[in-house]
Parts: structure tokens; C-alpha cells; sequence
């Protein structure tokens, strides 16, 4: 069976740190993968998705970016956190020609 | 880009009563799917339907896709307070798979 882990659970970073979280899939292969922000615990706004390694479409202009080093990982960063990344962030897959998004965990995201 | 109304926003109802919330749009999608998040964690998908008119039932839950395939609705029954959560829509407008569109969440609280 899949799963899909994503750490840290939680995260409490001061404006200007650096990020890093990261998303892993385990049991699939050639996943698409997706990171979306959830803000007070409403709407899913997609941030990044990526169809293959080094394959990374942005949606949203950002303090963000992804990287997809390996087939089955996503890794979201920034080089510097601003108040306004605070947010729960949540990574997905889906497999090819198939509409169905599965979730992780969630990374809850403090920026002080 | 496409867009998803869902209601109610809010719900707060008794134990034992039937909930019902739907999602609407503009234009015509090809998939829906129904998920439940509960708090802190990832949505997991409830029911997945691909076919106008299509009625699939998983348990309690009953959702519908639209005839005119602009809308879908989710129906739970005999509610318990672990129904609780938000309940989120999805959907997928174009022929290409890859994004899909979501509501802003139905959340339900469900009195002993």
C-alpha cells in the first residue's frame, strides 16, 4: 500500500529563517506530487506541483519554492520566512491519468 | 480559473440528525470528489464519482454527481460527533488530469 509522510509535524521558525519541509511517498512510483497552504483551517490553495524529478510548475507568485530531488520526494523552502507563510502546509499524489489527490499529514508552520 | 461554491460554510447540528451540503459551479466538471479533514490532519477522500448522474453510497455517506455536471452533493445520515470536521469538495473542469478545483469547506460541528 502507499503512504505518504511529510515532516516536521510541526515547525516554529523567527521572519527572515530559512525553510525547509520535506514529503515523501512510499509504495508508488512515478507519483505526481503537489504542495498546497491551508490558512485557518479553510481553502486548499495549491502552491507547487511536479510530474517527474526537476519537473516543477509554480501557481502562485511566492516566498516559496519546491524542489523534487528524487521520484518520490517534494521538498518545499524558502529562503526567508515571512509572517505571512504561516499556514498548514500539505503535500499530495496522485497517480498518472487518475484525479484522485491523497494528503499527508501536514506540516502546521508558526512564523514569529 | 474555475471556481467552487460550497455550502453551507457552517453547520452545527444534533447527533442523530441528517447533514446535507453541495458545491456548485459555473462550468461543467468531469470529476468529484468529497473529503473530510479532520482537525490538524490531512482531508481523506470519503467518495469519488465520475459520471453524471453517478449515486455512490460509503457507509453513512451518500454523495451524488450532478446531472448537469455542474454540481454534486454529500448526505450524511444518523450523524455522530465524529462526523466533525470539514468536509471539502473537488473537482477537475478540463480534460487533462492534474489540478483539481476545491471548495472552501463545509464544517460541520455535531452536538451530543
Amino acid at each position: 500500500s502507499q503512504t505518504i509522510h511529510q515532516w516536521p509535524a510541526t515547525l516554529v521558525q523567527p521572519v527572515g529563517s530559512p525553510l525547509s519541509l520535506e514529503c515523501t511517498v512510499e509504495g508508488t512510483s512515478n507519483p505526481n506530487l503537489y504542495w498546497y497552504r491551508q490558512a485557518a483551517g479553510r481553502g486548499l490553495q495549491l502552491l507547487f506541483y511536479s510530474v517527474g524529478i526537476g519537473q516543477i510548475s509554480s501557481e502562485v507568485p511566492q516566498n516559496l519554492s519546491a524542489s523534487r530531488p528524487q521520484d518520490r520526494q517534494f521538498i518545499l523552502s524558502s529562503k526567508k520566512l515571512l509572517l505571512s507563510d504561516s499556514g498548514f502546509y500539505l503535500c499530495a499524489w496522485r497517480r498518472s491519468y487518475t484525479d484522485t489527490q491523497y494528503f499527508g499529514p501536514g506540516t502546521r508552520l508558526t512564523v514569529l | 480559473g474555475q471556481q467552487l461554491n460550497q455550502s453551507p460554510q457552517s453547520m452545527f447540528i444534533q447527533e442523530g440528525e441528517d447533514v446535507s451540503m453541495n458545491c456548485t459551479s459555473s462550468s461543467i466538471f468531469n470529476t468529484w470528489l468529497w473529503y473530510k479533514q479532520d482537525p490538524g490532519e490531512g482531508p481523506v477522500l470519503l467518495i469519488a464519482l465520475y459520471k453524471a448522474g453517478e449515486l455512490t453510497s460509503n457507509g453513512r455517506l451518500t454523495a451524488q454527481f450532478g446531472i448537469t455536471r455542474k454540481d454534486s452533493f454529500l448526505n450524511i445520515s444518523a450523524s455522530i460527533p465524529s462526523d466533525v470536521g470539514i468536509y471539502f469538495c473537488a473537482g477537475r473542469s478540463g480534460t487533462s488530469y492534474g489540478k483539481l478545483t476545491f471548495g472552501q469547506g463545509t464544517i460541520l460541528t455535531v452536538h451530543p
